[in-house]
Formats: C-alpha cells, sequence, structure tokens
C-alpha cells in the first residue's frame, strides 16, 4: 500500500522569506502523480502544484516549486517570497498513474505553516 | 463558476440518527469521490464513482452509503449516525479515474454527532 509521510507537523517562515515543505512516499510503481494541495481555514481544499513522475523537470507555478527526487520518494515544496495568504494547511498527495489505485488520492497528514509578518 | 458545490455546510446530529450529505458538481466530471478529514490527519477516501452507475468503497467504507444519482451528483448516506463520523467531508470530482487532471473538492459539510 502507499503511503505518504509529511514529518514537519508545523512549520513557520518569515514574510517575504522562503520555506521548504517535506514530503515523502511508499510506493512499488513507477509511474504516479504528486500534488501538493493548500487547505486555509475556510477548509478549500486549493490545487497548489503537481507533478508527473516520468518527468525528470521539476514543476513551478510562480511562488511555488518542487523538488522531486524519485530515487529517495521524496517531493518537497518550496515557497518563495511568502505572503500572509500562504499561511495554511499544506497536504502533499500521491496518486498512481493507472491500475486499481488510480481513482485514489493518497495524503499525508499535513503541515500547517504560518507566516509571520 | 460553481465548481463542486456540497451542501449542508454544517449539521449536528444525534446518535441514530440518519442524513444525507448532497454533492453537485457542473464540470461534465465522470468521476465523483467522497472523503473525510478529521484532525491531524489527511483526507481518507469513503466511496468513490468511477462513472455514471458505478460506486466502489475506498479507504474507510463502514457506515456509509453513497448513490451517484445521474453523472452531477453524488449523495453519501449515514444511516444511523455514531460519535466516531463527526468529521468534516468533502466531495470532489475529476474529469475521469484515468486522467492526469487533478480533484477539484468541495468546500466542505462540518458534521457533528452527539
Amino acid at each position: 500500500a502507499q503511503t505518504v509521510t509529511q514529518s514537519q507537523p508545523e512549520m513557520s517562515v518569515q514574510e517575504a522569506e522562503t520555506v521548504t515543505l517535506s514530503c515523502t512516499y511508499d510506493t512499488s510503481e513507477s509511474d504516479y502523480y504528486l500534488f501538493w494541495y493548500k487547505q486555509p481555514p475556510s477548509r478549500q481544499m486549493i490545487l497548489v502544484i503537481r507533478q508527473e513522475a516520468y518527468k525528470q523537470q521539476n514543476a513551478t507555478e510562480n511562488r511555488f516549486s518542487v523538488n522531486f527526487q524519485k530515487a529517495a520518494k521524496s517531493f518537497s515544496l518550496k515557497i518563495s517570497d511568502s505572503q500572509l495568504g500562504d499561511a495554511a494547511m499544506y497536504f502533499c498527495a500521491y496518486r498512481p498513474y493507472s491500475g486499481a489505485g488510480s481513482y485514489q488520492l493518497t495524503f499525508g497528514k499535513g503541515t500547517k505553516l504560518s507566516v509571520i509578518p | 463558476n460553481a465548481g463542486v458545490t456540497q451542501t449542508p455546510k454544517f449539521q449536528v446530529l444525534k446518535t441514530g440518527q440518519s442524513m444525507t450529505l448532497q454533492c453537485a458538481q457542473d464540470m461534465n466530471h465522470n468521476s465523483m469521490y467522497w472523503y473525510r478529514q478529521d484532525p491531524g490527519m489527511g483526507l481518507r477516501l469513503i466511496y468513490y464513482s468511477a462513472s455514471e452507475g458505478t460506486t466502489d468503497k475506498g479507504e474507510v467504507p463502514n457506515g456509509y452509503n453513497v448513490s451517484r444519482l445521474n453523472k452531477r451528483e453524488f449523495s453519501l448516506r449515514l444511516e444511523s449516525a455514531a460519535p466516531s463520523q463527526t468529521s468534516v467531508y468533502f466531495c470532489a470530482s475529476r474529469l475521469r479515474s484515468y486522467s492526469n487532471q487533478p480533484q477539484h473538492f468541495g468546500d466542505g459539510t462540518r458534521l457533528s454527532i452527539l
């Protein structure tokens, strides 16, 4: 079974600084997708960024980028120029590309990010 | 631009009462999902519907039933609510089960069972 581990329950960052959130996963699949979701206090689940495992290039979306290390099964999220609106729970999630498990997102337990003005 | 709409947003039930959570999406997605989120946990899949007319169990299906009413709507029913079902419930949809498209989530329903 796939598992997703976020080892940092809470983190904080000064406004305008950079922070990296960690995520590791365990899978025997070779093709899969990885996601970072943001959940602000409003409870919405907002997709931040996604990575296809077959792509070697790390995904970027404006101030958000990932460091995808397939051999190490690591998928960290870097937030640059942190803003107050970045304060939220961040969830790492995994989904295999095909097969019976491809319907299901497996989530980590989340990292609560605080942004200090 | 509604996306995924869940009703109600909040509900308090007594143990043993029944309740149906409603979910509708207007994106013409084929796949729909129900998750629950408990404190300190990520989301866990309860049931999903890969396409209209099909439903399957996820990771934590006990105590729940679902109905895929049509392509747009996917409801979650608690027949006899228990305190352990106190949680935040999320509905999500995706274009197809086997696609690279991400899931789109509703805003959640906070359900408390007394």
